[in-house]
């Protein structure tokens, strides 16, 4: 069964500095990856994807993540900080053969003036 | 842009109690989800539904949670008897097809007292 790891609950960063979020996932066949991002009193909205094809997503809000197959890993990085991401992230995987997908228990990003 | 929407946005209801949470996903979609976060923790799946029938649901989905879609728009999640641990927040979501990202709607916050 697949499952999704993120490290650290909470993370800070300055305004301007680099965002690197965190996730690791377990699937027995080529997953379908996913980063969410969750505004307060609000739904989940999808930043970016990967199916197949390039490893590189890039996403909405100068989002990207890397699809790493020897490393299982799916990290969400942004460049340049600013204060409106700050938010709560999760990292998703689901495996074409299933109709769920699962989430991790999500990262809070805080962003320091 | 089209979108999931919930209602209600808020209920309160006393332990026992059936409640009723509304969901109307997006027109063209036919997978439809739901989803709960209890608070401060991680978006765990439920159910899904696709061809008017359950196509697959989680452990926490048990005989007092049933869904339905009476009309061809809505999509409705009954608790038939609520338990004090049934609060949480509750969000449906939808997809064009298997495995393609959800659209999420803003959640409804169950709590039971």
């Amino acid at each position: 069964a697949q499952s999704v790891t993120q490290l650290g609950s909470h993370v800070s960063v300055s305004e301007g500095a680099l965002v690197l979020l965190r996730c690791n996932y377990s699937s027995s066949v080529p997953p379908y990856l996913f980063w969410y991002v969750q505004y307060p009193n609000q739904g989940l909205q999808l930043l970016l994807k990967y199916t197949t094809g390039a490893t590189l997503v890039k996403g909405i809000n100068g989002f990207e993540a890397e699809f790493k197959k020897s490393e299982t890993s799916f990290h969400l990085t942004k460049p340049s900080a600013h204060m409106s991401d700050a938010a709560e992230y999760f990292c998703a995987v689901t495996e074409n053969r299933d109709d769920k997908i699962i989430f991790g228990k999500g990262t809070r990003l805080h962003i320091l003036p | 842009e089209p979108e999931v929407t919930q209602t209600p946005s808020h209920q309160v209801t006393q332990m026992g109690q059936e409640v009723i949470l509304r969901c109307v996903p997006i027109s063209n979609h036919l997978y439809f989800y739901w989803y709960r976060q209890i608070l401060g923790q991680k978006v765990e799946f439920l159910v899904s539904f696709y061809n008017n029938e359950i196509s697959e649901k989680s452990e926490i989905f048990d005989d007092q949670f049933s869904v339905e879609r009476p009309d061809g728009s809505n999509f409705t999640l009954k608790i038939r008897s609520t338990k004090l641990e049934d609060s949480a927040m509750y969000f449906c979501a939808s997809s064009e097809v298997k495995n393609s990202p959800l659209h999420f709607g803003n959640g409804t916050r169950l709590t039971v007292t």
